[in-house]
């Protein structure tokens, strides 16, 4: 069975400064990962989806990779904004037939 | 507006009276799926439809029920509800399924009590 973690489960950091988020999972076969962004009250948006045959992808300041031989990955936030507070949560889909298994996530503050 | 909508948003009842969320997109997706999400647990599926009248069990399908009549329409159906079933569900839906290599969009999400 997948089991994913996410690390850390908080983060508190001031504004400006650069972080990574880490995800690791048990069963290197894997479709593809997402990370996903939710905001308190609110459902899930998408930041950035990694297929298994991809090393990274890039939106803006995010950047995630993957490395599905070791089974993780990292988000990377450039230059943090107060904005980017939010829960974010890494999700694997992989052992077939559709299914998804998601992390606890982290919960980033980015404080002024 | 692409969208995936549910309703109601929040949802207060009592053990074994019978309930339906919905959910619906307007995107033309194949794929849909329910979440539900607690605290400590993160989100675990509860049940998924690669199309229409094609539906299968995610990891915690217990106590819940769906259909896939519609496209565009993705119920959840708890029949007798009990309290464990206190929890905030998503719906998402994608076009081709994870598989496929593309997007899941998530609903506001559904708050539900069970007394």
């Amino acid at each position: 069975k997948q089991e994913v973690t996410q690390i850390p489960a908080a983060l508190s950091v001031p504004e400006g400064e650069n972080l990574v988020l880490n995800c690791s999972f048990t069963d290197s076969a894997i479709y593809n990962l997402q990370w996903f962004r939710q905001d308190p009250g609110k459902g899930l948006t998408s930041l950035l989806l990694i297929q298994s045959s991809q090393r990274e992808q890039t939106s803006g300041r995010l950047n995630a990779s993957l490395d599905k031989s070791s089974g993780r990955s990292t988000l990377y936030i450039a230059a943090s904004q107060p904005g980017d507070s939010a829960t974010y949560l890494c999700a694997v889909n992989g052992g077939g037939y559709q299914k998804v298994t998601f992390g606890i996530g982290t919960k980033l503050q980015v404080i002024p | 507006e692409a969208q995936v909508t549910q309703n109601p948003r929040y949802l207060i009842t009592v053990t074994g009276k019978k309930l339906t969320v919905t959910c619906s997109q307007n995107m033309n997706h194949e794929y849909m799926s329910w979440y539900r999400q607690d605290p400590g647990l993160g989100l675990r599926q509860i049940y998924y439809s690669m199309n229409v009248e094609v539906t299968d069990k995610g990891d915690v399908p217990e106590g819940y029920k769906v259909s896939r009549k519609e496209k565009r329409n993705f119920p959840l159906i708890l029949e007798s509800p009990s309290p464990n079933q206190t929890s905030l569900y998503f719906c998402a839906s994608s076009l081709l399924g994870s598989r496929g290599g593309d997007t899941q969009y998530f609903g506001p999400g559904t708050r539900l009590t069970v007394l």
